[in-house]
């Protein structure tokens, strides 16, 4: 079974541009979690979807957003991009629903490292 | 709001050797779940081990185990018999139900051979 996609793998971009980063889940996952890794941060969780609804939201501006399609596959979506918007961005997925181990087996893809210049 | 807190930015170990990385949270939930992920160098993180609050008995998984100390809010991870390949970046993380995961900013482990 093909593990969690991310494309693209690396994104250079400019203040002021916008960004979407893609995520493809492990086929039959529906939950689909997004994160920002930077030094000294660690994670900072950003949003997860089910079902194509936003389940949770972390605490990031308005720039950052999401959506999840109905094949479960995500984007998120950076708008005016702030040089501190530089960080891996990690997408996780997991069955999202029933017991313990089907909601929290996060399994997460290889991240796209965005720099903005 | 929940916090989980790695108090060791890095740390290395000689192989063979056995190596314990600390995790604190806080929580007022009764109910809820720890986790270790690791993070090789290659990025791809991964599920170490899990433990859920309200099961007393450490987790263990092969050369990991952990130091679960409930009133303590305490959560740490115990490698023994360390080798090259745990060389990676190690998580704390912490979940209950219906609620995000929370990471903590991280442990750097070196196994140095």
């Amino acid at each position: 079974k093909a593990g969690v996609t991310q494309t693209p793998r690396y994104l250079i971009k400019t203040r002021g541009q916008q960004v979407t980063l893609s995520c493809s889940p492990i086929s039959g996952h529906r939950s689909v979690s997004w994160y920002q890794q930077t030094p000294g941060q660690g994670l900072q969780f950003l949003f997860e979807y089910f079902s194509e609804t936003q389940r949770n939201k972390g605490n990031f501006p308005g720039r950052f957003s999401g959506r999840q399609f109905s094949n479960s596959r995500s984007e998120m979506n950076v708008s005016t991009l702030e040089l501190g918007d530089s960080a891996l961005y990690l997408c996780a997925s997991s069955l999202g629903a029933g017991g313990f181990l089907a909601k929290n087996i996060q399994y997460f893809g290889a991240g796209t490292r965005l720099s903005v210049l | 709001a929940q916090t989980v807190t790695q108090s060791q930015p890095e740390m290395s170990v000689q192989e063979a050797e056995t190596v314990t990385l600390s995790c604190t949270y806080d929580t007022s939930e009764s109910n809820y779940y720890l986790f270790w992920y690791k993070q090789p160098p290659s990025r791809q993180m991964i599920l170490v081990i899990r433990q859920e609050a309200y099961k007393q008995q450490n987790a263990t998984e092969n050369r990991f185990s952990v130091n679960f100390q409930k009133a303590a809010k305490s959560f740490s991870l115990k490698i023994s018999d360390s080798q090259l390949g745990d060389t990676a970046m190690y998580f704390c993380a912490f979940w209950e139900t219906g609620n995000q995961f929370y990471f903590g900013t991280g442990t750097s482990l070196t196994v140095i051979p």
